[in-house]
Parts: structure tokens; sequence; C-alpha cells
């Protein structure tokens, strides 16, 4: 049974860029969460996809923004990419959508270096 | 939205050793989990455990929904526990699921 699965592994850009991050869920999870860790934090919760659908959404800037596909795997998308915005991003999965009530299950993460 | 907090911040034990950590939480909650992050920066799940008592091996955990707060006991600890804990917590109106600043454990042998 495959877990999570996240792409890439590193990730090094410019600043002013745009990346994208990709996420699988665990087999029979239709939902996915995306978490921003910063070195030495607690991840934060930047939003959460059911249905194609962003769902829920912490306090962070238009800059981040996301997508679900049928098969319910995700990406992240940053535009105009800041110096504060090296970190490690987690993907989570859960087998319930409206409320993340449910055991979340997290990928490895992508760690994005932004010089 | 709810708080979560907690404590020690850093641990150091002596292999052997047994340890507690702590977490609490400022509201009422659906869901709390503990995790320990290993150095690559893999959340692992520990426990799902919103109340109650759960135990899998040399851990183990309590949450006491009432008082909002919960415990992560380690037995016999090993140097490969060695890492991040973080307790996180989903409070009752669901709008988002909040992780703790984490402690840091360090087992020496």
């Amino acid at each position: 049974d495959a877990g999570v699965t996240q792409s890439p592994t590193h990730l090094i850009k410019t600043r002013g860029q745009q990346v994208t991050l990709r996420c699988s869920p665990k087999s029979g999870h239709d939902t996915v969460s995306w978490y921003q860790q910063a070195l030495g934090q607690g991840p934060q919760f930047i939003f959460q996809y059911y249905e194609e659908e962003e769902r829920q959404r912490g306090n962070f800037p238009d800059r981040f923004s996301g997508h679900q596909f049928p098969n319910y795997s995700s990406e992240l998308n940053v535009n105009a990419l800041l110096l504060g915005d090296s970190a490690l991003y987690l993907c989570a999965s859960s087998p319930e959508s409206r409320v993340m009530s449910y055991e979340q299950y997290f990928g490895p993460g992508t760690r994005l270096t932004v010089t | 939205g709810i708080q979560v907090e907690q404590s020690p911040p850093d641990l150091i034990l002596q292999e052997g050793a047994n340890s507690t950590l702590r977490c609490n939480f400022s509201d009422s909650v659906n869901n709390l989990q503990w995790f320990h992050q290993n150095p690559w920066g893999q959340l692992i799940n520990l426990f799902y455990i919103p109340s109650g008592t759960k135990q899998n091996g040399r851990l183990s955990a309590t949450t006491v929904a009432t008082e909002r707060y919960s415990l992560l006991y380690i037995s016999s600890s090993q140097t490969t526990d060695s890492g991040v804990y973080f307790c996180a917590a989903l409070d009752n109106y669901g709008q988002n699921f909040v992780f703790g600043p984490g402690t840091r454990l360090s087992v020496l042998p």
C-alpha cells in the first residue's frame, strides 16, 4: 500500500520565479492538505482540497494556489517567490473531506530553497 | 483559532530513560495527533488520539479532552527515538489543523 508521495524532493528557485510541487495521496484517500514548515518551526496549514475544490485555507497569500485532479493527486503552485518561501512543503492526505477530524498521513516533503 | 503549546522545548536523555512530553490546547478538539519528525523531515504518525489512552510498544499517549491536554510517554528510550515530536490539533470548528512548536528529543548512547 503506497503512502503519500511528493515530488520533487528538492528544488532551488530564484526570487520572483514560480514553482509547482506535486502530491499523490495514500491509496483510498480523497482529501489532500498542504503545509509549509519553516526551519525550526512546526508545519503551518496552507489549504485543503477535496473534489477538486479548495475547501479550507490558512493564513497564506494568494500567491499560493493549488489544484486537485480527478485521481485525487494535487499540485501546489507558488508565484513570485520570495526568500521567505524557502521551507519544507508537506502534503497530507486523509479519507474524509468535510472536516479534518480523520487521521492525516504525511508525505516526505519537498524542500524548496529560494535564492 | 486553537492554540497548541508543547513542553519541554528540548529534552536530553540517556539511552534507557523514560520521558513524558506534554501538549496543551486552548479549545475542544475533534482531532489530536502525535508525530515524530525524523532528520530527513518525514512526519511519522505515532497516535491519533482525540481522547483516551493508546499504547504502541514503548510509546503510549493519553488525551484528557476535558482538561485540554495530551501526554506522550516514551519508555526505555533508544537513540533512534531522537528527533522532533509534534502534536497537532483540530478544533471543533474544523477550520485549521494546528501544530505545536515541537519538542526536540536527543537520546544519548
